[in-house]
C-alpha cells in the first residue's frame, strides 16, 4: 500500500522560531506536494517538487521554504513562524504527473 | 488559474439516503480526482476520472469534461461516509498543479 508519513501529528511552536516539517514516501514517487488547510479556505498549494534538488512555488509560497535532498523525502521550512501561519499542513505525493495523489495523515501546526 | 467550485457546500442526509455531490472548473484539465477527509483529517482518494465514468462499491463518480463538471454519487449513505468530500483537477495549460475545489461537507445520520 501506498504511504506517505509526515513527521508529527501534533506541533506547538514559538513566533520567531525556526519550523521543519517533514514528509517521506516509500513509493518512489517523483512528485511531492505541500498544502495547507485553513476552515472556509480549502487546501491551499505552498510548494512542489518534480524532481530532486526541483522545486516550484505554488499559490501562496510566501514565509516558506522547501528542500528535497532525496527523492523520497520533501522537506517545508518556516524559515520565522508567525502567528498565521498556524494551520493544518498536508504533504502528498503522486508518481507523475496526472497521477493520482496520496496524502499523509497532516500535521497540525500552531504558533504562539 | 483554474476555479473550482463545489455544491452543495453542507448536506445532512439520514442513513440508506443517496446523494449527488457536483464539482464544476472553470477550464480544461487533465485530470480529475475525488478525495474524501474523515474527521481525523485523513484525506483518501476515491477516485481517477478524468473523462467517464467509474464504480468503487456504493460510489460512483462521472466527468464531463467537455461541459467541465464532475459528480460524485453516494448510494444507500451510511454514518462512516461523513466527512468533507474535494474535488482536485490539474489544469491542461503548461503549468500543472493540482488545484481544489472548496469541498461538501456531508453529515450522515443514524
Amino acid at each position: 500500500d501506498v504511504k506517505v508519513t509526515q513527521s508529527s501529528r501534533y506541533l506547538v511552536k514559538r513566533t520567531g522560531e525556526k519550523v521543519f516539517l517533514e514528509c517521506v514516501q516509500d513509493m518512489d514517487h517523483e512528485n511531492m506536494f505541500w498544502y495547507r488547510q485553513d476552515p472556509g479556505l480549502g487546501l491551499r498549494l505552498i510548494y512542489f517538487s518534480y524532481d530532486v534538488k526541483m522545486k516550484e512555488k505554488g499559490d501562496i509560497p510566501e514565509g516558506y521554504s522547501v528542500s528535497r535532498e532525496k527523492k523520497e523525502r520533501f522537506s517545508l521550512i518556516l524559515e520565522s513562524a508567525s502567528t498565521n501561519q498556524t494551520s493544518m499542513y498536508l504533504c502528498a505525493s503522486s508518481l507523475a504527473t496526472n497521477e493520482k495523489l496520496f496524502f499523509g495523515s497532516g500535521t497540525q501546526l500552531s504558533v504562539l | 488559474g483554474i476555479q473550482v467550485e463545489q455544491s452543495p457546500p453542507d448536506l445532512i442526509l439520514q442513513e440508506g439516503a443517496n446523494s449527488t455531490l457536483r464539482c464544476n472548473f472553470s477550464d480544461s484539465v487533465n485530470n480529475l480526482q475525488w478525495f474524501h477527509q474523515n474527521p481525523w483529517g485523513q484525506l483518501i482518494n476515491l477516485f481517477y476520472i478524468p473523462s467517464g465514468t467509474k464504480q468503487n462499491g456504493r460510489l460512483s463518480a462521472t466527468t464531463v469534461a467537455t461541459e467541465r463538471y464532475s459528480l460524485l454519487y453516494i448510494s444507500s449513505s451510511q454514518t462512516t461516509d461523513s466527512g468533507v468530500y474535494f474535488c482536485a483537477v490539474v489544469n491542461s495549460g503548461g503549468y500543472q498543479k493540482v488545484t481544489f475545489g472548496t469541498g461538501t461537507k456531508l453529515q450522515v445520520i443514524p
